[in-house]
């Protein structure tokens, strides 16, 4: 167990629908990470939450949005969903890297919610 | 902007030494990660360099240049349980496509 929770762990859906995909932090961190990985294809990193406040922003489509809340959980929501959704979805938290500069972080990672759309 | 290079794949026998490169371009460098992912599961911490030079770890190694925009993972006496994909994080946030190692008998 990493300490990072992700919810659901799997999730079927059709086409059209919005779901939305819960992530609670290690205990202690206050960055969270949010990141999409299709079948056999990279991490693609979708954004970031430090202590509630968006941080970084990556590939992440408009029909996406994220949150964190006020005890450091995270919500991704997905709405009009389409085929090319299917994938799993990963969320991770992160500390800071041992002798590292300010913002080197190591990230840790739930199990990840698979997400199938038919 | 960040661009990410590692090779797609690499295969290697049971007890041999495999290298897996990464070069990158990036701005704001802080140091380089190297993850694992078995298939189907979560990316797991390996190594962090910050600095130039060779970070070892066990039967992992990690290599950096920060000049030459250049890292590699050193992976000695493998087994077949090291077959999984590598995956390379300038910075730490945004991952090159791995490279996937199969470990051969």
């Amino acid at each position: 167990d990493s300490g990072v929770t992700q919810t659901p762990k799997h999730l079927i859906t059709a086409t059209g629908q919005r779901v939305t995909l819960r992530c609670s932090p290690r205990s202690g961190d206050l960055s969270v990470y949010w990141y999409q990985q299709s079948l056999d294809q990279g991490l693609q990193f979708l954004i970031q939450y430090y202590n509630g406040e968006e941080r970084a922003k990556g590939n992440i489509l408009e029909r996406f949005s994220a949150q964190q809340f006020p005890d450091l959980h995270s919500e991704l929501n997905l709405s009009s969903l389409e085929l090319g959704d299917s994938a799993l979805y990963f969320c991770a938290s992160s500390a800071p890297a041992s002798g590292g500069p300010s913002g080197a972080n190591v990230l840790t990672f739930g199990a990840g919610s698979r997400l199938t759309v038919l | 902007g960040q661009n990410i290079d590692q090779p797609t794949e690499m295969t290697a026998t049971e007890g041999a030494i495999v290298q897996i490169n990464c070069t990158y371009q990036t701005s704001g460098f802080n140091g380089l990660f190297w993850y694992q992912q078995h298939a189907g599961e979560a990316p797991t911490f390996l190594s962090y360099n910050v600095l130039d030079g060779l970070e070892e770890k066990g039967r992992f190694s990690s290599f950096l240049s920060r000049s030459k925009g250049y890292s590699y993972l050193l992976l000695k006496e493998l087994q077949m349980k090291d077959s999984a994909s590598y995956l390379c994080a300038p910075r730490g946030v945004r991952f090159g496509a791995g490279t996937r190692l199969t470990v051969k008998p």
